[in-house]
């Protein structure tokens, strides 16, 4: 089984440019996670989806960021307009539902530059 | 304070040996704790979850769980450089079903 899909796996952008993140979660998976790594903050939950519907996105920084999942087979992160402090390692991870029992499983992450 | 601390290392252990890895965690009402691995450049894998208080072991692994102190640790047996890593303790708060709170990780080095 593929696990989890993310795309691009790198991405260098200019500030102010729009930057577009791919996921396709594990079949079957039925929550979604979007994580921001840093060296400075660690690994922080952005936004979170359940059934394609978005169900805490108190973690996105601010109205910059976005994320859509338009169906159960893909999610998008846009960033729009992108600024140098956004560059990280984003993570996209999976799980079966939605309880505290899940094991979620993380996706090879995209690496952003914003210069 | 953070809601889930961990001293970021890096921490040093002969081959060999066993390796402590600690983690407090603010919420008390906390149910479910995990512990995560990521090698450099890589995505953190799971290595284990614990509910319960005490201690539930896999293979070389062995996950400790205090809720009246509010700490959870991993130790891990007979270390190997292929253990060198960070590892992370992730905490899921009170009413936040699946939604994991990431400590920012120890960084361990199993030296030869």
């Amino acid at each position: 089984d593929a696990g989890v899909i993310q795309s691009p796996r790198h991405e260098v952008t200019e500030m102010g440019q729009e930057v577009t993140l791919r996921c396709k979660p594990i079949s079957g998976h039925n929550s979604l996670f979007w994580y921001r790594q840093t060296m400075m903050r660690g690994l922080e939950l952005l936004i979170y989806f359940n059934n394609n519907v978005p169900i805490d996105d108190s973690g996105m920084p601010e109205d910059r960021f976005s994320a859509k999942m338009p169906n159960a087979s893909f999610s998008t992160l846009k960033i729009q307009p992108s600024e140098p402090r956004d560059s990280a390692v984003y993570f996209c991870a999976s799980s079966l539902s939605f309880t505290n029992t899940d094991t979620q499983y993380f996706g090879p992450g995209t690496r952003l530059t914003v210069l | 304070q953070k809601e889930v601390e961990q001293n970021s290392g890096p921490l040093s252990v002969p081959e060999g040996a066993i390796a402590s890895l600690n983690c407090t965690y603010s919420d008390r009402g906390s149910q479910s704790f995990f512990w995560y691995r990521q090698y450099s450049g890589k995505s953190p894998e799971l290595i284990m979850f614990i509910y319960s208080n005490g201690d539930k072991e896999d293979g070389r692994f062995t996950a400790q769980l205090n809720k009246a102190s509010q700490y959870v640790s991993l130790l891990i047996r007979d270390s190997q450089p292929s253990d060198s890593a960070t590892y992370l303790c992730a905490v899921i708060n009170t009413g936040t079903a699946s939604k994991l709170t990431f400590g920012t990780g120890t960084r361990l080095q199993v030296t030869l």
